[in-house]
């Protein structure tokens, strides 16, 4: 069974700074997504970034990127010019990109993201 | 674009009861997921549903049950509610069974007395 391990609970940033969120993983399939969920007070889970295990090229959306190292198994999120409203929890979560009939998505514990201005 | 949306938002039962949650997918999306979320932890998958058939489950007890309708709207229902029940139940939107992106709603708050 694949597992995701954040290992920082907690984490802050001045705002415009720039923080790093941690993530691993733990697979033997090759073919894989990765994703980074944001979910705020307001509990919707809302999707940052998605990462697919068999492209090189490090996903990038806007101020948000990911250094993906898939022989390390560490799917790492960096949040450029941090902002207020980026406060949230962080999820990492796991699917496999295989076929079959279970697409589901496996979370880790979160990484709470406070914003300091 | 109408996205994922839950009913009730909040809801309070005592051990023993019986509890349905609803779901209605985003415009498009003909697959539902559902995960159980506890106080201080990630979601956790309890199972979807695809063109009202379950698709896949986690490990969660029969107790669990799911429906999934026409219109693609799904519910879940949880019989003889456990304390440990209590949770932020989270439905999640998608199209087709690949890798595509979920869609979540904001959830169900569920506590158990």
């Amino acid at each position: 069974a694949q597992t995701v391990t954040q290992s920082q609970p907690e984490m802050s940033v001045q705002e415009a700074e720039t923080v790093t969120l941690s993530c691993t993983y733990d697979t033997s399939e090759s073919d894989y997504y990765l994703f980074w969920y944001k979910q705020p007070p307001s509990r919707q889970m809302i999707l940052v970034i998605r990462q697919e295990a068999y492209k090189q090229q490090n996903a990038t959306e806007n101020r948000f990127s990911v250094n993906f190292q898939k022989a390390a198994k560490s799917f790492s999120l960096k949040i450029s010019d941090s902002q207020l409203g980026d406060a949230a929890m962080y999820f990492c979560a796991y699917r496999s990109g295989g076929g079959g009939s279970n697409y589901k998505l496996t979370f880790g514990k979160g990484t709470l993201l406070t914003v300091n201005p | 674009e109408t996205g994922v949306t839950q009913s009730p938002t909040h809801l309070i039962k005592t051990r023993g009861q019986q509890v349905t949650l609803r779901c209605s997918s985003q415009s498009g999306h003909n697959t539902v997921s559902w995960y159980q979320q506890a106080l201080g932890q990630g979601p956790q998958f309890i199972f979807q549903y695809y063109r009202e058939e379950e698709n896949g489950r986690g490990n969660f007890p029969p107790r669990f049950s799911g429906l999934q309708f026409p219109n693609y709207s799904s519910e879940l229902n949880v019989n003889a509610l456990e304390l440990d029940d209590s949770a932020l139940y989270l439905c999640a939107s998608s199209f087709g069974t690949g890798p595509g992106p979920q869609h979540f709603g904001d959830g169900t708050r569920l506590s158990i007395l």
